[in-house]
C-alpha cells in the first residue's frame, strides 16, 4: 500500500492557522491525496482530496506541491473544535477504494 | 438523511462467544468495509467489500467474517470472540470512484472478557 509520513503531533492557538504536512514520496499519477479527520470518540470524517492542483473548501485547503510527493493541509484559523487527529491517506487505483490509515497527526489546539 | 449506522455502540462479549456487528447506510454505495481501531492506534482494513455478493479480505481479517446480500447492509460476524479482539469498530461506506468521500459509522466499542 502507498505510504504517507506525517508528523505525530502539532500544537496550535486558537485563531491561528495550522499547516499540516504529508510525505508521500511514492505517489503516483493517478493516486489520489484524501484527508480525513476523528475527532475524540468518533468515527473518521472527510475533510479534503486533491489529485495535482491546490484545493479549498469550506473546512480546510489542500497544497500539492508541484512534483505531489507532498502536501499541506491548511486550516486558516484553528478552533477548539479542530482538536482532531488528521489523516493524510493515498488512494491508489490498483487497490480500489481502500482508505489506508497511518498513525496520523494530532493537533492539539490552545485556547 | 441517517448516512452509515451502526450497531451495537457498545458491546461485552466473554472468550468463545460470537456476535454480529450490525452496519447499514442509505445512501447507495457500492463500496462498503470495517475497520478496527486499537488504542491510540489508526484505523485498520479488516474486510471491504465492492458490491453485493462481493468481499474481500483487508489487512487484517482473521477471526471475522463477512456477507453482502443487500447493498444496504454490511454485517461482520465474529466467529470466537478473543480478548485481542477488543477494539473499536468502524463501517465506512463510499462510491467506488477514487474521487470520493468515504462516510463512517459512529462505532461499536466491543470489549472481550
Amino acid at each position: 500500500d502507498a505510504k504517507t509520513t506525517q508528523p505525530n503531533s502539532m500544537e496550535s492557538n486558537e485563531e491561528e492557522p495550522v499547516h499540516l504536512p504529508c510525505n508521500h514520496s511514492t505517489i503516483s499519477g493517478t493516486d489520489y491525496i484524501h484527508w480525513y479527520r476523528q475527532l475524540p470518540s468518533q468515527g473518521p470524517e472527510y475533510v479534503i482530496h486533491g489529485l495535482t492542483s491546490n484545493v479549498n473548501n469550506r473546512m480546510a485547503s489542500l497544497a500539492i506541491a508541484e512534483d505531489r510527493k507532498s502536501s499541506t493541509l491548511i486550516l486558516h484559523r484553528a478552533t477548539l473544535r479542530d482538536a482532531a487527529v488528521y489523516y493524510c491517506i493515498l488512494i491508489v487505483r490498483a487497490a480500489g477504494n481502500k482508505l489506508t490509515f497511518g498513525g496520523g497527526t494530532r493537533v492539539l489546539v490552545k485556547p | 438523511n441517517a448516512g452509515v449506522t451502526q450497531t451495537p455502540k457498545f458491546q461485552v462479549l466473554k472468550t468463545g462467544q460470537s456476535m454480529t456487528l450490525q452496519c447499514a447506510q442509505d445512501m447507495n454505495h457500492e463500496y462498503m468495509s470495517w475497520y478496527r481501531q486499537d488504542p491510540g492506534m489508526g484505523l485498520r482494513l479488516i474486510h471491504y467489500s465492492v458490491g453485493a455478493g462481493i468481499t474481500d479480505q483487508g489487512e487484517v481479517p482473521n477471526g471475522y467474517n463477512v456477507s453482502r446480500s443487500t447493498t444496504e447492509d454490511f454485517p461482520l460476524r465474529l466467529l470466537s470472540a478473543a480478548p485481542s479482539q477488543t477494539s473499536v469498530y468502524f463501517c465506512a461506506s463510499s462510491h467506488p470512484e477514487m474521487n470520493t468521500e468515504a462516510f463512517f459509522g459512529q462505532g461499536t466499542r466491543l470489549t472481550v472478557v
